[in-house]
């Protein structure tokens, strides 16, 4: 099955600059590359994802990152700023048919210093 | 409804019972999925339902655990037989095929 690998495991950040966070996976056929931010107390929400016919993406001071031949995925925050301390997920799946299962890389605990 | 729910928000419970926890996904959402997240720790895959079935049952740590959806919606994830390392908070999430998840936001299990 499946396996997405996740670092840093912790990451602290001057307010300010960039924070990167890398993932890798293993099925060559997974084909959606989503990334959750999971503050305190709450589910996982949807911040930016990736499809596998894409190379970069962008959302304002977010961009993802997509090396199909590598098979690993980045997820680049510019500007970082205190509300984005949390703790960030990359996910991979096979979206199609019946193998639609979405698998979590452990996780990066992001602390951003004011 | 607006969201996924999730109930009951936090159980505890003793060592030895059996426990329901029931999840409410998005309305049309066929696609639905159970993690287990202790204290910490990544979000563990349990299982996965596509309409009623559950074609990947791979993640359930024993067979303790089991899960059943009816009417392509509301899903139960029951635990027998609960021990301390149970303990955790499972999350549900629901889809459309090929789009975002959407997490409830979990219950939270104590077995004590």
């Amino acid at each position: 099955g499946e396996n997405v690998e996740q670092h840093p495991s912790t990451l602290s950040v001057q307010e300010g600059d960039s924070a990167v966070i890398k993932c890798t996976y293993s099925d060559s056929a997974s084909n959606y590359f989503p990334w959750y931010k999971q503050e305190l107390g709450k589910g996982p929400q949807l911040i930016i994802d990736i499809r596998s016919n894409v190379g970069e993406k962008k959302d304002q001071r977010i961009a993802v990152t997509l090396n199909k031949t590598a098979k690993h995925f980045s997820l680049h925050i510019t500007e970082t700023q205190p509300e984005d301390s949390a703790v960030y997920f990359c996910a991979a799946s096979k979206y199609g048919g019946s193998q639609g299962n979405l698998i979590f890389g452990k996780g990066t605990k992001l602390s951003v210093k004011p | 409804g607006a969201g996924v729910s999730q109930s009951p928000s936090n159980k505890v419970t003793e060592k030895g019972k059996d426990v329901e926890l029931r999840c409410d996904p998005i309305s049309g959402h066929t696609a639905l999925y159970w993690y287990r997240q202790s204290l910490g720790q990544g979000l563990e895959f349990l299982i996965y339902f596509q309409g009623n079935s559950a074609p990947d049952k791979s993640g359930l740590p024993s067979d303790r655990f089991s899960a059943e959806r009816t009417g392509g919606s509301v899903s139960t994830l029951t635990i027998q037989r609960t021990q301390q390392e149970d303990s955790a908070v499972y999350l549900c999430a629901s889809s459309l095929e090929a789009t975002e998840a959407f997490f409830g936001q979990g219950t939270r299990l104590t077995v004590v």
